[in-house]
């Protein structure tokens, strides 16, 4: 069964640095891209970034270029996130994904972990 | 930046069908992608590349495309099925969106 569990959300300070983590089980996590996406408190969905499998391509939205950087250690089945210069308006739930194969799109989501950015 | 554009609600009575339509200018040449998200939860998919149905997603979801629209149908919809539900897709560069998400209400 695919296993995605997001860690390390938390309260900040606006400036500041925050590390989000996401481990991966039930699958070859080396063989598939993975995104994050995040949902603002009453809020739609937005796509944040995606890693390819090796970690050898990285995008991001334009939202958050520049201030947030993805990366991974398939040889711990993990994720990151790592953000900073954060903003009020980054504060949201944010979601680890795994891409089907096809690296188009998000097949299995994690539950998420709450990020907020406040004084 | 790229949009796809959804109706923020749509209502349904119980056995009836609901529609939730996806528009987009890119989406006459890329796929259209559906994720259910219920109260308090991750979202799910339930329609990929269209039209297509991943295991154990109940056969009364149904998805279609037609130019800038995509479709998300759910035929006979059940109470279960009230929740928030996205679309998804790229544009033509490869940047990747969410719709802007239609609320479902079955009553």
């Amino acid at each position: 069964e695919v296993q995605l569990v997001e860690s390390g959300g938390g309260l900040v300070q606006p400036g500041r640095s925050l590390r989000l983590s996401c481990s991966a089980s039930g699958f070859t996590f080396s063989s598939y891209a993975i995104y994050w996406v995040r949902q603002a408190p009453g809020k739609g969905l937005e796509y944040v970034s995606v890693i390819s499998s090796n970690g050898g391509s990285t995008y991001y939205a334009d939202s958050v270029k520049g201030r947030f950087t993805i990366s991974r250690d398939n040889s711990k089945n993990t994720l990151y996130l790592q953000m900073s210069s954060l903003r009020a308006e980054d504060t949201a739930l944010y979601y680890c994904a795994k891409d089907d194969i096809s690296g188009i799109y998000p097949d299995y989501w994690g539950q998420g972990t709450l990020v907020t950015v406040s004084s | 930046s790229y949009e796809l554009t959804q109706p923020p609600s749509v209502s349904v009575s119980p056995g009836q069908t609901a529609r939730i339509t996806c528009s987009g200018d890119a989406l006459p040449k890329k796929y259209a992608y559906w994720y259910q998200q219920k109260s308090g939860q991750a979202p799910v998919l339930v329609i990929y590349e269209d039209s297509k149905r991943p295991s154990g997603i109940p056969e009364r979801f149904s998805g279609s495309s037609s130019g800038t629209m995509a479709t998300l149908t759910i035929s006979g919809a059940q109470v279960e099925d009230e929740a928030d539900y996205y679309c998804y897709s790229t544009d033509s560069s490869g940047n990747r969106v969410f719709g802007t998400g239609t609320k479902v209400t079955v009553l």
